[in-house]
């Protein structure tokens, strides 16, 4: 089955400093691969999400990239603010089956200092 | 997106007995799915609840532990059964349509005592 690996697990940034979560997949067959964002005492948050046949998608100060050959995706947060603290969730999933099973990443813990 | 209504949104509990746990979508999916997060950890998928069939679960998780219903397009249960300490977690709910994105409930935060 998928397994998801997330690096780093805690990352602490000066604010107005770009921010970077990287993740690798194991199973080639995935095409779906989310970001959610989780603060304390919610449930997690799409923040925004990627599909195989697109290398790079891009949301105002947040941006994805792909590269499906070497099974890796990042998140990238640009001009970083003290709001954007909170633990962040890669996942991945595979639409083959029209489910959305999504398989986790261990979460990166993100500290954004003022 | 869809909105995910979760209650109870806490709960403490004798070690024991049961608690079932409602989840809401604000829209008809078809799929939905049962998370379960230990403190400060990931989440790791309990099952898969489709409306008129019974519920998939992933290895490590049992029916009669954590049984199902999904009596339509909007709507989830989950039961924790005979809880122990162990089960102490934060429980989601998840659901999408197919080709959409899958969305969270707030969560449920069980504390067995």
């Amino acid at each position: 089955g998928e397994n998801v690996e997330q690096h780093p697990s805690t990352l602490s940034v000066q604010e107005g400093d770009s921010a970077v979560i990287k993740c690798t997949y194991s199973d080639s067959a995935s095409n779906y691969f989310p970001w959610y964002k989780q603060e304390l005492g919610k449930g997690p948050q799409l923040i925004i999400d990627i599909r195989s046949n697109v290398g790079e998608k891009k949301d105002q100060r947040i941006a994805v990239t792909l590269n499906k050959t070497a099974k890796h995706f990042s998140l990238h947060i640009t001009e970083t603010q003290p709001e954007d603290s909170a633990v962040y969730f890669c996942a991945a999933s595979s639409f083959m089956d029209s489910s959305y099973k999504l398989i986790f990443g261990s979460g990166t813990r993100l500290l954004v200092r003022p | 997106s869809a909105v995910i209504s979760q209650k109870p949104s806490r709960d403490i509990c004798q070690r024991g007995t049961s608690l079932t746990i409602q989840c809401q979508v604000d829209s008809q999916v078809t799929m939905m799915f049962w998370y379960r997060q230990q403190p400060g950890q990931s989440l790791t998928l309990i099952a898969t609840a489709n409306q008129g069939s019974e519920a998939t679960y992933e290895s490590g998780f049992v029916i009669d532990k954590f049984p199902i219903s999904r009596p339509n397009l909007t709507f989830s249960t989950l039961t924790v059964s005979n809880m122990s300490p162990e089960d102490s977690s934060i429980y989601l709910c998840s659901a999408g349509a197919a080709n959409t994105e899958a969305f969270f409930g707030q969560g449920t935060r069980l504390t067995v005592v």
